[in-house]
């Protein structure tokens, strides 16, 4: 079992639609982040989170350590939202801060 | 401020052959990390330096493989008589302490 779940590993969706994806752990961490790989490789970072929720525009995202997981929401969709979101954790288990384990990837696709 | 910087973008090997991979982190950042993205496979963390130090290189092959963050200069990775395995996008970041990480536009290692 790897030790960052996400799912789906595929999304499509209508533009306007609200998107959840979703990544479970099993591992302590001090952070999990969120990025978004686009189309041409590049990697952007859209959350670094430890507790709580964040949001940034259309962008929310939460963490329950408790229960190891957390969700990325986008709401009102856009086609240039498509993109390959990868989630991964990092700090507590003994490796450095940057020694991030990531999941797979969730492929998103969102339709005009 | 310029972004994390990488090149070349992309690079050709005969196997053999050795491949030097150049990363500019982001003015004011002494945090380095390098990650590999093998075809279909998630990112792989492999070392994390700050000025002079490598300070986590777990992720990093013990064979063939050295990095190096100069007090001047670019960090580089370098890879030694590649293989057609060390085929990959490879990817830097940088960042400023404990805030989230900032990535370069990756180099896609080809090795023929």
């Amino acid at each position: 079992k790897n030790e960052v779940e996400q799912s789906p590993q595929n999304l499509t969706a209508q533009e306007g639609e609200f998107i959840t994806i979703n990544c479970s752990y099993s591992v302590g961490i001090s952070a999990l982040h969120w990025l978004q790989q686009h189309p041409g490789g590049g990697i952007v970072s859209l959350f670094m989170l430890s507790s709580g929720k964040k949001k940034h525009g259309r962008l929310i995202a939460t963490i329950n350590i408790q229960e190891k997981h957390s969700s990325l929401h986008i709401t009102a969709s856009h086609p240039r939202d498509s993109a390959v979101y990868i989630c991964a954790v990092g700090g507590e288990y003994g490796g450095s801060q940057g020694n991030l384990i990531f999941g797979k990837g969730t492929k998103l696709s969102v339709k005009p | 401020n310029a972004g994390v910087m990488q090149n070349p973008r992309h690079l050709v090997r005969r196997r053999g052959q050795e491949a030097r991979l150049r990363c500019s982190p982001m003015k004011g950042h002494s945090h380095v990390y390098w990650y590999r993205q093998l075809p279909e496979e998630g990112l792989k963390f492999m070392v994390y330096l700050q000025k002079e130090n490598i300070i986590d290189e777990s992720g990093m092959p013990k064979e063939r493989f050295s990095a190096e963050f100069p007090k001047e200069g670019p960090s580089i990775l370098r890879i030694q008589q590649v293989v057609r395995g060390d085929s990959a996008a490879y990817f830097c970041a940088s960042r400023f302490h404990n805030e989230k990480l900032f990535f370069g536009s990756g180099t896609q290692l080809s090795v023929l």
